[in-house]
């Protein structure tokens, strides 16, 4: 069973600053796909970024990378210039083609002024 | 492109009586997953539908859960009878088989009083 790892329930950040969330996972297949999802208080899961195992190309979006370190089966979000419609829960999420989503315990980040 | 639809967005029924959840998909999408996402905790997939099918739903409690997806399409989730555990939101996503084409709705709260 592929798993997810979420070890920091709450993080803070100030506005305009950087910060990186983590996730590890544990898998034994080689191809398979990895998420960060948004979940505001709104409950709509939104996709922030995503990542294909077999490429080494670190994926960007805007603000949003993420650090894919494959031989270490980690995965981690970094927000650049943190806004206050950052603050919301992360999740990490794992899936093999053809499966569900297989998500860690998520995140609370905290934006402050 | 239109979004996942959930209905209700909110329900508080008591413990022993029996509810259920429509979930209509994004058009042509041909998987459907029904996820149950309990306060603090990351979602956890309940049944996963390939067109009218069934995928998977080793997680599905099936002495008091059942779904369907009639015709392919919309989708009905039913607890009977509920328990105080049953408190969560349910997710309903759909995707188009490929790896980026997840997308949520805005979930249905549901309280056990």
């Amino acid at each position: 069973a592929q798993t997810v790892t979420q070890s920091q329930p709450e993080m803070s950040v100030q506005e305009a600053e950087t910060v990186t969330l983590s996730c590890t996972y544990d898998t034994s297949e080689n191809n398979y796909y990895l998420f960060w999802y948004k979940q505001p208080p709104s409950r709509q899961m939104i996709l922030v970024i995503r990542q294909e195992a077999y490429k080494q190309q670190n994926a960007t979006e805007n603000r949003f990378s993420v650090n894919f370190q494959k031989a270490a089966k980690s995965f981690s979000l970094k927000i650049s210039d943190s806004q206050l419609g950052d603050t919301a829960m992360y999740f990490c999420a794992f899936t093999l083609s053809g499966y569900a989503l297989n998500f860690g315990k998520g995140t609370s980040l905290l934006v402050t002024p | 492109e239109a979004g996942v639809a959930q209905s209700p967005r909110y329900k508080i029924i008591e413990k022993r009586q029996s509810v259920a959840f429509w979930c209509n998909p994004i058009s042509g999408h041909a998987t459907l997953y029904w996820y149950q996402q309990i306060l603090g905790q990351g979602p956890k997939l309940l049944i996963q539908f390939q067109n009218n099918g069934v995928v998977d739903d080793s997680q599905l409690p099936k002495d008091r859960f059942s779904a369907e997806r009639l015709k392919g399409v919309d989708s009905t989730l039913k607890i009977q009878p509920a328990k105080l555990e049953d408190s969560a939101v349910y997710l309903c996503a759909s995707s188009s088989g490929q790896f980026y084409g997840y997308t949520f709705g805005s979930g249905t709260r549901l309280t056990v009083v």
